[in-house]
C-alpha cells in the first residue's frame, strides 16, 4: 500500500473552510485515496473516497492533484462538531483491511 | 437499524483472564472486522471475515480468536489477557467496498 503523509495537527475557525493536506507520492493507478475521521474516540466514519477526478458529497469535497501524489480533503464550513482526527488511507478499491496511520487532529474553533 | 454495536463499553480484566467482545450488526453485511486501537495511534486490524465460517488473520492476530457461525454476529475472544491488551476495540462491517460501518468501541483494560 502507498504510505501517506499527513500534518499531526491543523487549526481551523469555525465557518471558514477546513483544507486537509494528504501526501501519497507513491501510489499506484488502481489505488483510490479514502478519508475517514474519528470523532473524540468514536469508531471512525467513512468521509469519502476517489480515484483521480475531484469528488463531492454532503460531508467534504476532494481534490486531487492531476499527478495524483497528493490530496486536499475540504470542509467547506467547519462546524466544532467537525473537530476529530482525520486519515487519509490510500488502497486499491475492495474489501481489503484499512491500514489507519495516525491522520492530523482538527480543531475547530468558535 | 443499529448498525454495528459492541458489548460491553467498558471492562477490567485481570492477567490472565479470559473474555468474549460481543460484535453485532444487522445490515445484512458479508464483511466484519476487528480492529484495535491503542492511544495515540491509528487502528490496526486483529481479525476480519468474508462471510460465515470465513476468517482471517490480520495485523495483530496473536493473543485472540474468532469466530463467524451468522452473518450478523462476530465476537472477539481474548485467552489468558495481558496488559499490552489494553486497548479500545472496534468492530466494523461493511458491504461496499469502500466504507466500513464501525461500532462504538469496547475500552478494555487488563491489569
Amino acid at each position: 500500500d502507498a504510505k501517506t503523509t499527513q500534518p499531526p495537527s491543523m487549526d481551523c475557525a469555525e465557518g471558514r473552510a477546513a483544507n486537509l493536506p494528504c501526501n501519497h507520492s507513491t501510489i499506484s493507478g488502481n489505488e483510490y485515496v479514502y478519508w475517514y475521521r474519528q470523532i473524540h474516540s468514536q469508531g471512525p466514519q467513512y468521509i469519502i473516497h476517489g480515484l483521480k477526478n475531484n469528488e463531492t458529497n454532503e460531508m467534504a469535497s476532494l481534490i486531487i492533484t492531476e499527478d495524483r501524489k497528493s490530496s486536499t480533503l475540504i470542509l467547506p464550513h467547519a462546524t466544532l462538531r467537525d473537530t476529530a482526527v482525520y486519515y487519509c488511507i490510500v488502497r486499491v478499491l475492495g474489501f481489503q483491511k484499512l491500514v489507519f496511520g495516525t491522520g492530523t487532529r482538527l480543531l475547530v474553533s468558535p | 437499524n443499529a448498525g454495528v454495536t459492541q458489548t460491553p463499553k467498558f471492562r477490567i480484566l485481570k492477567i490472565g483472564q479470559s473474555m468474549t467482545l460481543q460484535c453485532t450488526q444487522d445490515m445484512n453485511h458479508n464483511y466484519m472486522y476487528w480492529y484495535r486501537q491503542d492511544p495515540g495511534m491509528g487502528l490496526k486490524l486483529i481479525y476480519y471475515s468474508v462471510g460465515a465460517g470465513i476468517t482471517d488473520k490480520g495485523e495483530v492476530p496473536n493473543g485472540y480468536n474468532v469466530s463467524r457461525s451468522t452473518t450478523e454476529d462476530f465476537p472477539l475472544r481474548l485467552e489468558l489477557a495481558a496488559p499490552s491488551q489494553t486497548s479500545v476495540y472496534f468492530c466494523a462491517s461493511s458491504n461496499d467496498p469502500y466504507e466500513q460501518y464501525f461500532g462504538p468501541g469496547t475500552r478494555l483494560t487488563v491489569t
